[in-house]
Parts: structure tokens; C-alpha cells; sequence
């Protein structure tokens, strides 16, 4: 299984702002992806984060709203931006080995509260 | 569109008890189906993947089935310990969906010292 680590851990952020969550993984991997868990309910994918080229997003989340990169097979960013109270959850970075059908692994995950 | 129900939603045992935690899923074209287990406010823990031509798989005291033809897994924790205090997701991989995992609302469980 691989290590994942996200930054930060959590944050407390203001309207309007933007916050850039990093997660970095022990070993190259294929298949990144990032998940949005918002209080109270389960995990929804909100894009697949390919390395070299744009992510590839689920229905309901834009590129304006939700930028990611991913510049090498171990490292990836995603951004909230313009953030509303409605933006409050947990963000979790995943990962899977060489195909998108092996078992996937999670980071710890990164608390955001938007005031 | 695929829907994963998780019951019950929680479930509250005291130590030592054998308990079966369920999972079924509405279009059972599924390539696999995993396991988590979440502690409150972390990240998810996976415990057991299934592809769909297993019928179960086991790591120490759990052990995971799955019927694909009805729809059904479910996760058997054998007697289980107040550690054992966590939110079970299961989750679903459609043959057609590529990345995407369906998530169920998961099953929050206590166990009592």
C-alpha cells in the first residue's frame, strides 16, 4: 500500500478566499484522484488528476472552482477557490497502483472550514 | 445511475460480540467493491477489496462476501473490540465507470467496552 500525506491538515478560511491542498505520495502511482466528503454524508469523486495533462472532472465540479495539477506520478495540488460556507468538508487525495480497477488508498485527509 | 445503501446506519454492541455489517449496491455490473473503515475526522483505512468474480476475502478478524448477482456484500467482524469504534464504507466500482468508487452512507459503529 502506499503512504499518502496531505497539507494542511485542516484550516479555517474566510469567503472568498482560496486554499491549495497538497498531497504527496511515497511511490509513483498511475491514478490520483480527489474526493470531497461533506459533513454528515459520504465520499463524492470530484476529479481524476492526470499527470501532464488537465484533470478530468465529475459531473458538478468545474476547473474555475476546483484547479488541480499534477506534475509528477508522486505529487498533487488541488485548489478551492472562492470559497463559501458551502465549501466546508473534508478534501482526501486517493490513490491506485497501475490500473484505475486496483484497490485504492487515502490520504489522512484535509479538514476545511469556510467562515 | 448506481446506489449504494449501507444498513444499518449504526450500531451500537458491546465487546466481544460477532456482527455483520451491510452492503448492497443496484446494478450489480460491478468490477469490484472495497472496504473502509473511517475514524472521525480522518481519511479512510482500506480493509478488504473484492473483485467480482470472488466470493469472499478475509484479513485476521474480518471477512467480506459478496454476491454480485443479488447485490449484496456484507463485512463480518468477528469478536469485535472497542478499537473496532469507526464509521465501514463500502464502496463500488462499476465495469463501466473507470475510476469512480460509489460510496455508501456508511455504518457507524460502536462497541462498548
Amino acid at each position: 500500500s502506499a503512504v499518502i500525506s496531505q497539507k494542511p491538515s485542516r484550516d479555517i478560511c474566510q469567503r472568498g478566499t482560496s486554499l491549495t491542498i497538497q498531497c504527496q505520495v511515497d511511490s509513483q502511482v498511475t491514478m490520483m484522484f480527489w474526493y470531497r466528503q461533506q459533513p454528515g454524508q459520504s465520499l463524492t469523486l470530484i476529479a481524476t488528476a492526470n499527470q501532464g495533462s488537465e484533470a478530468t472532472y465529475e459531473s458538478g465540479f468545474v476547473i474555475d472552482k476546483f484547479p488541480i495539477s499534477r506534475p509528477n506520478l508522486t505529487f498533487s495540488t488541488l485548489t478551492v477557490s472562492n470559497m463559501s460556507p458551502e465549501d466546508s468538508s473534508i478534501y482526501l487525495c486517493s490513490v491506485a497502483g497501475t490500473s484505475v480497477y486496483n484497490e485504492q488508498f487515502f490520504g489522512p485527509g484535509t479538514r476545511l472550514t469556510v467562515l | 445511475k448506481q446506489e449504494v445503501t449501507q444498513i444499518p446506519a449504526a450500531l451500537s454492541v458491546p465487546e466481544g460480540e460477532n456482527l455483520v455489517l451491510n452492503c448492497s449496491f443496484t446494478d450489480s455490473a460491478i468490477y469490484n467493491l472495497q472496504w473502509f473503515r473511517q475514524d472521525p475526522g480522518k481519511g479512510l483505512t482500506s480493509l478488504l477489496l473484492i473483485q467480482s468474480s470472488q466470493r469472499e476475502q478475509t484479513s485476521g478478524r474480518l471477512n467480506a462476501s459478496l454476491d454480485k448477482s443479488s447485490g449484496r456484500s456484507t463485512l463480518y467482524i468477528a469478536a469485535s473490540q472497542p478499537g473496532d469504534s469507526a464509521t465501514y464504507l463500502c464502496a463500488v466500482r462499476r465495469e463501466t465507470s473507470g475510476s469512480r468508487l460509489t460510496f455508501g452512507e456508511g455504518t457507524q459503529l460502536t462497541v462498548n467496552p
